[in-house]
């Protein structure tokens, strides 16, 4: 079963705002990270916030995690029409190695020039 | 420095058939990862192999099984096809051990189509 929800599935937006994703999961985690995906090929490493960081910045990106509560967002301000893609967020396998990751159904961002 | 390969690029195959997948890691890197992702969905975890040992494996039948060569190298191998293969697999490699990143490089995938 998948660990990361995503929400929303979907997103469309103008050039120039800023992207909300977020995402949700269900067990301790050391560490979650963001991938992101053009056009159903590989996937590319974003960022990776780890279990005892609150908030991270990466360029255009900002991803914050709250263990309480479970949950991560990231958000990308400024978007382009190059940002087009899927996003995913995922976690280590919880008893297992950081080689399984565990992703979400991802959301679907669509910027619109 | 190349990124991580994989071949071949797209494959159809029948239902009944065997399927082999290969992945080439980045230089360097020991541990191999497999996922499988259907049309819509996220990734899912099939096998990770680290020194040509398996480190842990998905929730997927025993059709599937895949090995680790002395380069590092790793192929996917599924049996007796069925439609519901049909899916984009990925090959991640990773730099283990004390200090290294959590971070995974994925390849560009194999779609595999099943009719």
């Amino acid at each position: 079963s998948q660990q990361g929800e995503e929400d929303p599935q979907a997103l469309s937006i103008q050039e120039g705002e800023n992207a909300t994703m977020n995402c949700s999961y269900k067990t301790s985690i050391n560490n979650l990270q963001w991938y992101r995906q053009n056009s159903g090929r590989g996937l590319v490493h974003l960022i990776l916030i780890r279990s005892n960081e609150r908030e991270k910045h990466s360029g255009r990106l900002r991803v914050t995690l709250d263990t309480s509560k479970k949950s991560s967002s990231l958000l990308i301000t400024a978007s382009r029409a190059a940002d087009t893609a899927s996003y995913f967020c995922a976690t280590p396998h919880y008893g297992g190695s950081q080689g399984n990751l565990i992703f979400g159904k991802g959301t679907k961002l669509s910027v619109k020039p | 420095d190349a990124g991580v390969t994989q071949s071949p690029t797209h494959l159809i195959k029948t239902r009944g058939q065997q399927v082999t997948l290969r992945c080439s890691p980045i230089s360097g890197h020991k541990s191999v990862s497999w996922y499988q992702q259907v049309l819509g969905q996220g990734p899912q975890f099939i096998f990770q192999y680290y020194e040509k040992e398996e480190r842990g494996r998905g929730n997927f039948p025993d059709r599937f099984s895949a090995r680790q060569f002395p380069n590092y190298s790793s192929e996917l191998n599924v049996n007796a096809l069925l439609l519901g293969d049909s899916a984009l697999y990925l090959c991640a490699s990773r730099l283990e051990g004390t200090g290294a990143s959590y971070e995974q490089y994925f390849g560009p995938g194999t779609r595999l189509t099943v009719t």
